[in-house]
This record gives structure tokens, sequence and C-alpha cells, in this order.
């Protein structure tokens, strides 16, 4: 039972146009939303998280949306660049609980 | 900052070997994590120590025994592993203060491989 979902496996951006990533999730329980960017052979690197109790969250470059009716997220990167292609994993959590759900990642490409 | 270390970086292993892996972070997180992540995979969660107790174990086998013997230090001690094993195993910390949101800091990992 896959709880978070990210639909893309894949997605190819040119430099400086806009990265859109996206994520659904099952469980309404969930109240706490993460993405994180990984690179092979290293650890997932947090890059931004939201709270269900807000529907945006800005951070530089990066921008989470939530929308709880949808029970769907997504990552923007604004502007994208070669350094930014790597995995992205989005993840849920419960109140309370240690537990994260990841998602399968998708894989960024931004093209130089 | 929010550097979670673990050595070593590579681990090469038989099958009759017994070797840990460290894990350690300095930034006062009283909950700390194993993941395993294999290739195209997201990480899976192992075990949960929270207060340097365990609370999670996600049915692991005993040939994985975590060990948790300060607030800044996790260990994962590998017994008669199988091929099967091999894997991307990382460590993570979170401050887990109350029930609300709580972010975890992944260290680099460790890469594990066993012949």
């Amino acid at each position: 039972d896959q709880q978070v979902k990210q639909n893309s496996p894949s997605l190819s951006v040119q430099e400086g146009r806009i990265s859109i990533l996206n994520c659904d999730y099952t469980n309404s329980m969930f109240d706490y939303f993460l993405w994180y960017k990984k690179y092979p052979a290293e650890g997932p690197t947090f890059l931004i998280s939201i709270s269900s109790i807000k529907d945006k969250n800005e951070d530089g470059r990066f921008t989470v949306f939530l929308n709880k009716s949808a029970k769907h997220l997504s990552l923007h990167i604004v502007p994208s660049q070669p350094g930014d292609s790597a995995v992205y994993f989005c993840a849920a959590s419960a109140a309370g609980t240690y537990k994260y759900i990841f998602g399968t990642g998708t894989r960024l490409k931004v093209l130089a | 900052d929010t550097e979670v270390t673990q050595t070593p970086k590579h681990l090469v292993m038989g099958m009759t070997n017994k070797k840990s892996l460290k894990c350690e972070q300095h930034m006062g997180h009283r909950a700390m994590y194993w993941y395993k992540q294999k290739a195209k995979k997201p990480p899976e969660l192992m075990f949960v120590y929270s207060y340097e107790k365990l609370s999670i174990n996600e049915s692991v086998p005993s040939r994985f025994s975590p060990e948790c013997p300060n607030s800044s230090l996790l260990n994962l001690h590998l017994h008669a592993l199988q091929p099967e094993d091999s894997a991307l195993y990382l460590c993570a910390s979170s401050h887990r203060q109350g029930l609300g949101p709580d972010t975890q800091y992944f260290g680099p990992g460790t890469r594990l491989t066993v012949l």
C-alpha cells in the first residue's frame, strides 16, 4: 500500500525554467510534509517542509504548495539550475509519530 | 549545523563477518533512526531510538542489531548478513520534542556490500 506516490519517475527541464515536482498521498492523518534532494550514493538533504495548517511555504528558489482537499503537494524550483539535477523525494508524517513515509522519487535533470 | 556523520563510508564484508556501522550527531537531537535504501527505491525505516531507548523495530531480522550508547551515538551491528542486505544504510536524527512537526536530517550513508 503506497501511501505516498510520486507518479513521475523522471523530469527534464531547461536551465532557467520552472521545475514542478508532484506528490500525492492517501492518508488523511498526514500533517507534515517534506521534500528531500538526493545525489547518488549520498544521504537525502532536507530542502523544505510544510505543515498542514499552511498551503504554501517558500525558501529562496524553492516553494512547496499543499492542497489538502486533493491530498496533493508540489515542489516548484525557480529558476532551475544544473546543480538541481538529483532525485527528489517527498515524505509525509503524522503528528506524534516517528515514521516518515517516502515517495518513490522523481529524477530531475536540468539541461544547460 | 545540521550535520549527521556516518562511518565507514564504504564497507565490504563476507557473510560470516561481524562489523558495525557508526552514526554521530551533535545537534542535541533526541531521536535517531536507521534506514536501508536499495537502488531506485525510497529509504525504508529499520529502527528508531527515542531518548536512547528503542522505540520502533520494523520487523528487522536479528542479524541487524542496533545500539544507542548515548544521545549522540547510534551503532548498527551486523552479523551473518546475506548478499541481499547489500544497500545504502542511512542514519538520521531529529529533535522529537513534543508532538509537533519534526524534521529528520540524514547522514551521508554507508554503502554496504555483502559478498
